[in-house]
């Protein structure tokens, strides 16, 4: 069975400062990851995605995520942090025959501080 | 382009009764799954629909229950309510069933408090 593991459910980074949420995976075939943010009262939003090719992926708001399949990871990072990243971060991970069923991480709260 | 439209946003129910919760996907998308969240069990899979038929469910009881219709619009029910279904209950949708290279994209949610 697939899995995803997001180390730290809380993350507190300076305003200006590097972003790293670390994500996980285990998957007995080559999976499709993706990062999503939610925000206060708001549903989940699509940060970015990998399903094939180039291993860097950039999203929006300045955020990009490099899957290793080595490590079977998919970090996701922001090189300047602003206070309006301040939410919940979610890796999610889908494998081809589970058909639009996400498997989710527990969540990675970010904190930005002035 | 109008998101995925969840309805009612908030709900208020008191252990033993049933609800019914409203999906409206992004025009042109067929494919609707639901997620229950919560603090303590995080997001979870509860069931998807495509072509007004279930493709996939979720290791939930079946007190959860879903349906599509012609039009795409989905619903799902939960029947004598228990307190442990207090939850966000989530709605994404897709353009197609099984082709992950089309995200799904999320509605608000509906939070569901159950008394």
């Amino acid at each position: 069975a697939q899995s995803v593991t997001q180390l730290g459910s809380h993350v507190s980074v300076s305003e200006g400062a590097l972003v790293l949420l670390r994500c996980n995976y285990s998957s007995s075939v080559p999976p499709y990851l993706f990062w999503y943010v939610q925000y206060p009262n708001q549903g989940l939003q699509l940060l970015l995605k990998y399903t094939t090719g180039a291993t860097l992926v950039k999203g929006i708001n300045g955020f990009e995520a490099e899957f290793k399949k080595s490590e079977t990871s998919f970090h996701l990072t922001k090189p300047s942090a602003h206070m309006s990243d301040a939410a919940e971060y979610f890796c999610a991970l889908e494998t081809w025959g589970t058909a639009s069923k996400l498997t989710f991480g527990t969540g990675t709260r970010l904190q930005v501080t002035l | 382009k109008a998101g995925v439209t969840q309805t009612p946003r908030y709900l208020i129910k008191t252990r033993g009764q049933q609800v019914t919760l409203s999906c409206s996907p992004i025009s042109g998308h067929r494919s609707v799954s639901w997620y229950q969240q919560t603090p303590g069990q995080g997001l979870q899979f509860l069931f998807e629909y495509f072509s007004e038929t279930q493709r996939n469910k979720g290791n939930f009881p079946g007190r959860f229950s879903g349906r599509q219709f012609s039009n795409s619009r989905s619903e799902m029910n939960v029947s004598t309510l228990e307190l442990g279904d207090s939850a966000l209950y989530l709605c994404a949708s897709s353009l197609v069933w099984g082709y992950s290279n089309q995200p799904q994209h999320f509605g608000d949610g509906t939070r569901l408090s159950i008394l």
